[in-house]
């Protein structure tokens, strides 16, 4: 398996209140995911990144904000959450840009009250 | 936008018997990249198959083969000689070639096995 962790694997938070979720990878991949997975919805694209200091934004990146000073580090923020944003988080990882083979991390999730 | 449809959001299979998942996409590209999920009660993501659209042959993996029809856009899984660990939810995926990975999933299969 890769290795991918997620930190912390349960959160839970008040409206309104900053949360951080970080994935860090052990594989030195390039590329680093963070998806969010709800109920018919299948999982879907926050924002991802490229490489140190390279971001880019998903299709459900409202709300959200990403940081990487390290390769190995994928920090996702809540700047003030909110109850829509109760999820379970994914990080992923792919060393190839063309393929677009990825792994994932187990997984947080969150609950905003 | 490219979009991914699983119309199945149930399926039930006899354990040692053959079912398959089914999945549609839409997308104007021609270099594209079709992948299988499964996630199952752990909710650990796991790669079952990938398939490259410039190639004819579909992908297999042990029990696990697709039926890729790249006019219809459709890209089905079947598992064959079913097994308990096989129960799980079911993600199909599309990306399109050399964009950095970004992945579309479709709303995803339950899968469940009868013993």
């Amino acid at each position: 398996d890769a290795g991918i962790t997620q930190s912390p694997r349960h959160k839970v938070t008040e409206t309104g209140t900053p949360v951080t979720l970080r994935c860090h990878q052990t594989e030195n991949h390039r590329y680093m995911y963070w998806y969010r997975q709800d109920p018919g919805h299948g999982l879907r694209l926050i924002h991802y990144s490229y490489g140190v200091k390279d971001t880019d934004k998903g299709e459900v990146s409202d709300g959200y904000s990403v940081s990487r000073s390290k390769t190995e580090d994928f920090l996702l923020t809540l700047e003030s959450a909110t109850s829509s944003q109760t999820s379970v988080y994914f990080c992923a990882i792919s060393d190839s840009r063309a393929t677009s083979e990825q792994y994932f991390g187990p997984g947080t999730r969150l609950t905003v009250t | 936008a490219q979009t991914v449809t699983q119309s199945q959001p149930e399926m039930s299979v006899q354990e040692a018997e053959t079912v398959t998942l089914s999945c549609t996409y839409d997308t104007s590209e021609s270099d594209y990249y079709l992948f299988w999920y499964k996630q199952p009660p752990s909710r650990q993501m796991i790669l079952v198959i990938r398939q490259e659209a410039y190639k004819q042959q579909n992908a297999t993996e042990n029990r696990f083969s697709v039926n890729f029809q790249k006019a219809a856009k459709s890209f089905s899984l079947k598992i064959s000689d079913s097994q308990l660990g096989d129960a799980a939810m079911y993600f199909c995926a599309y990306s399109k070639y050399n964009q950095g990975g970004k992945l579309i999933f479709g709303q995803g299969t339950e899968l469940s096995v009868k013993p």
